[in-house]
């Protein structure tokens, strides 16, 4: 089954920013739209990003999204401890969602 | 409040079958598409089938095709997932999901999920 292609884990330190990419292809990411999710062990995954940059109400505008061509990118800026989580990206094609294999955040 | 209840899930032997449940609470079901999304232990999220407003187009991800059936009561304010001859593999917890918008996505509001364990 296709995924979109994120980086197994990313790392930093508190008050630093991080970036996460996220890449697919011209007919999903390259042409559609994309949202971001965060998710603690135990835990729903629950909604940071929508429409590659929008917040929903109440997510820390620490958060951030963008996209260039085929890659999605989230940022997290002013790294903090409960940051520490799973973040994964989705998007679609034509009848299909995709979801990314996700990526481990570590607060060092 | 806006929520999402599944219920359905247990263990199975291989080749059996399963009948999961979303009761969906605070928000009209049928204004929305609705998705179930799966998570194997230890694994990341997978797409598994979407079905329309009103159950006239239903979609499935390549490794549940012909074997999961999604539906819909928009009456009961409910979603439902058949599976069918069910494999090791599909052992996950299953996730109803609402979108956002109406279709395509995002997804706001996720229930809790339902365990579904596939051993002999």
């Amino acid at each position: 089954q296709s995924t979109l292609t994120q980086p197994a884990s990313v790392s930093g330190s508190p008050g630093q920013s991080i970036t996460i990419s996220c890449t697919g292809t011209s007919s999903d990411i390259g042409y559609n739209s994309v949202s971001w999710y965060q998710q603690y062990p135990g835990s729903a995954p629950k909604l940071i990003i929508y429409d590659v940059s929008d917040r929903p109400s109440g997510v820390s505008y620490r958060f951030s999204g963008s996209k260039s061509g085929n890659t999605a990118s989230l940022t997290i800026s002013g790294l903090q401890a409960d940051d520490e989580a799973d973040y994964y990206c989705s998007s679609y094609s034509t009848s299909r969602v995709m979801f990314g294999g996700g990526t481990k955040l570590t607060v060092l | 409040e806006l929520q999402l209840v599944e219920s359905g899930g247990g263990v199975v032997q291989p080749g059996g079958s399963l009948r999961l449940s979303c009761a969906a609470f605070g928000f009209r079901l049928d204004d929305y598409t609705m998705y179930w999304v799966r998570q194997a232990p230890g694994k990341g999220l997978e797409w598994v089938s979407l079905v329309n407003w009103d159950g006239g187009r239903a979609y499935y991800a390549d490794p549940v095709k012909g074997r999961f059936t999604i539906s819909r009561d928009n009456s009961k304010n409910s979603l439902y997932l058949q599976m069918n001859s069910l494999r090791t593999e599909d052992t996950a917890l299953y996730y109803c999901v609402k979108d956002k918008w109406g279709s395509n996505g995002p997804f706001d509001y996720w229930g809790q999920g339902t365990l579904v364990t596939v051993s002999s």
